[in-house]
């Protein structure tokens, strides 16, 4: 199976900061990279597809990109709204496999 | 627009079954495949498998052979998952997802299975 590795387990930024968040997979997996943000009690929601597609209706602030192995998260500018866990998740060989999640909160 | 609509919260025995439910509604049910995907308490995501409507061919992840079983019912557009021999590490919520260029687009709400004595 394909190892995601994923930091930091946890971050806090204030209003307005830039924040990374990042993903290492054990092998190549060709921008097969999807970034999905989950807040309190609710579903995964999609953010970014193919590495560094914006899913329909996502705010521009949040961006993608990467190739290979590494591949990372940017959100442009934190908003209150943003506070949530982040996970990255290839879809690149079965069986699909997610990094163990970034909690972001507002400091 | 798609929406998927899961079955209620869980109580089971150790050593019993659940059988939960996702309802789709939104799109022609037999052209996706519908994905199920585990979460437990310590927030990590786990793909369980997948079942095309069209066909009912399924793939599982090797960890959950034996543990999950994903059938349809195509006239009412619902997908449903069965849980086998539940033990306490079963206990998580349980997402039904349908997938788009391989990423998950659409969520149900999920289902929490608690496995308690």
């Amino acid at each position: 199976d394909i190892q995601m590795t994923q930091s930091p387990a946890s971050l806090s930024a204030s209003l307005g900061e830039t924040v990374s968040i990042e993903c290492l997979a054990s092998e190549g997996i060709s921008n097969d990279l999807a970034w999905y943000q989950q807040k309190s009690g609710k579903s995964p929601q999609l953010l970014i597809y193919a590495a560094s597609r914006l899913q329909d209706g996502v705010p521009s602030r949040f961006s993608g990109s990467g190739s290979g192995t590494r591949y990372s998260l940017k959100i442009s500018g934190m908003q209150p709204e943003d506070e949530a866990d982040y996970f990255c998740q290839q879809s690149y060989k079965y069986p699909f496999t997610f990094g163990s999640g970034t909690k972001l909160e507002i400091k | 627009q798609v929406q998927l609509q899961q079955s209620g919260a869980e109580l089971a025995k150790p050593g019993s079954s659940v059988k939960i439910s996702c309802k789709a509604s939104g799109y022609t049910f037999t052209s996706y495949a519908m994905h199920w995907i585990k979460q437990t308490t310590g927030q990590a995501l786990e793909w369980t498998g997948y079942i095309a409507p069209g066909s009912g061919g399924t793939k599982y992840n090797e960890k959950f052979k034996g543990k999950a079983t994903l059938t349809v019912d195509k006239s009412s557009s619902t997908a449903y998952m069965q849980l086998s021999s539940l033990t306490p590490v079963d206990t998580a919520v349980y997402y039904c997802a349908r997938v788009i260029r391989g990423t998950f687009a659409y969520w149900g709400q999920g289902t929490l299975v608690t496995v308690s004595s």
